[in-house]
């Protein structure tokens, strides 16, 4: 079973929507959760943390629900320049490693 | 002030060659990090250094690749007898390592490696 499951999509929405991604990790002891943001050919970039209590940047919202063991992020109003690859991470509590999930794909259209 | 760089930023090689790739980190840093993503994957955890010592290297796939970081700055990732399965992009991060939850990976813009 894989670290960390993402749907990879594609997500195509219109301008102005809103869209949800969800990730599911394996390890329940898992201490670090983290979004970043992938463009076309480039390298990951970080886009928020996240907290056991939630927290929001912006239009962007992400959650941890550790009992059901995901993470979810929430892109409200989106824009054409929102249009990229979200990876989810994990880092377990033991270790340095950091699990990526494979992506999802957003495309947002005008 | 200045990112993670990685060089070369392409490397074309044939199969059975070998090939260094390497990784400058945010001064600083003293965790350094080697990935690999294929194409449609998320990166894919290789070695992992705390200043000189490789403190994980339970991700290199076996004993062709092998990565040092003498200095416990830049670092080198080392490949021999390349094959084409090795294809490739081949990222660098580098983070604080404080071990807190904000201990965030910042990356380098990639080597692409293709050994044809």
């Amino acid at each position: 079973r894989k670290e960390v499951e993402q749907d990879p999509g594609p997500f195509n929405v219109p301008e102005g929507a809103t869209v949800a991604f969800n990730c599911t990790y394996s390890n329940s002891a898992s201490q670090s959760f983290f979004w970043y943001r992938q463009d076309c050919r480039k390298e990951p970039k970080l886009l928020m943390s996240v907290y056991s209590s939630g927290n929001e940047d912006g239009r962007f919202t992400a959650q941890l629900n550790r009992a059901s063991q995901y993470i979810s992020l929430l892109i409200r109003d989106s824009k054409l320049s929102d249009s990229a690859t979200y990876l989810c991470v994990v880092r377990p509590n033991t270790g340095n490693q950091f699990y990526f999930g494979t992506g999802t794909s957003l495309t947002v259209i005008p | 002030g200045a990112g993670v760089s990685q060089t070369p930023s392409n490397k074309v090689t044939e199969k059975g060659k070998y090939v260094e790739l390497r990784c400058d980190p945010i001064s600083g840093h003293t965790a350094l990090y080697w990935y690999r993503q294929s194409l449609g994957q998320g990166p894919e955890f290789l070695i992992y250094f705390q200043g000189t010592g490789a403190a994980d290297d339970s991700g290199l796939p076996n004993d062709r690749f092998f990565a040092v970081r003498p200095e416990g700055s830049v670092s080198t990732l080392k490949i021999q007898r390349t094959e084409r399965g090795d294809s490739a992009v081949y990222l660098c991060a580098s983070s604080f390592a404080s071990g807190g939850p904000g201990d965030t990976q910042y990356f380098g813009p990639g080597t692409r490696l293709t050994v044809l």
